[in-house]
């Protein structure tokens, strides 16, 4: 079952503007990441913050959390045509015992940067 | 390092055959793990192995089966392909259990 999903479904900005993505999910979690996915590529890491965590920042990627309204939200500032790609959310489900992490992946927001 | 690889990259099959698709990594991951992606949708895990000789079911397992051959290599197989498990196939990795490593995806359509 789907647990992160992501505002909006697709979103079309100029190169040089901020787009921002959020995702809402239902359960308590450990952690949150964010992966974007170029078209027919394997999904690529981005940021990860942990439940302890309100805000990270990595390069032109920041990313809050806001656990009492189970959602995160993905800024990306100054975005660039390479920018273009679909962005994932995805929530932990600890497998107990074993330190395996089941992620449950949302179904992505779409982000068209229009040069 | 070729870090998470994908074997083959395309594949057409015809209902009721079999094929197995290979996953390895070399990036000394622990824990390894195979999705399907369908259009409009995020990934939906389909088994995943902890760590060496173990495996587990995820969200989406039926008509799949894997083998965690060693701690490099996780194969999924498709006994008997049906047209509802067309999609693209990933494989990924993980060492510390925060982050996964993807591979490239396996097309994958069965007619």
């Amino acid at each position: 079952s789907q647990q992160g999903e992501e505002d909006p479904q697709a979103l079309s900005i100029q190169e040089g503007e901020n787009a921002t993505m959020n995702c809402s999910y239902k359960t308590s979690i450990n952690n949150l990441q964010w992966y974007r996915q170029n078209s027919g590529r394997g999904l690529v890491h981005l940021i990860l913050i942990r439940s302890n965590e309100r805000e990270k920042h990595s390069g032109r990627l920041r990313v809050t959390l806001d656990t009492s309204k189970k959602s995160s939200s993905l800024l990306i500032t100054a975005s660039r045509a390479a920018d273009t790609a679909s962005y994932f959310c995805a929530t932990d489900d600890m497998y107990s015992g074993a330190g395996s992490y089941q992620l449950t992946f949302g179904k992505g927001t779409k982000l068209s940067v229009i040069p | 390092n070729a870090g998470v690889t994908q074997t083959p990259k395309f594949q057409v099959l015809k209902t009721g055959q079999s094929m197995t698709l290979q996953c390895a990594q070399d990036m000394n991951h622990n824990s390894m793990y195979w999705y399907r992606q369908d259009p409009g949708m995020g990934l939906r895990l389909i088994y995943y192995s902890a760590s060496e000789g173990t495996t587990d079911k995820g969200e989406v397992p039926n008509g799949y089966n894997v083998s965690r051959l060693n701690k490099r290599e996780f194969s999924l197989r498709l006994e008997s392909a049906a047209p509802s498990q067309t999609s693209v196939y990933f494989c990924a990795g993980d060492r510390d259990a925060d982050t996964q490593y993807f591979g490239p995806g396996t097309r994958l359509t069965v007619l």
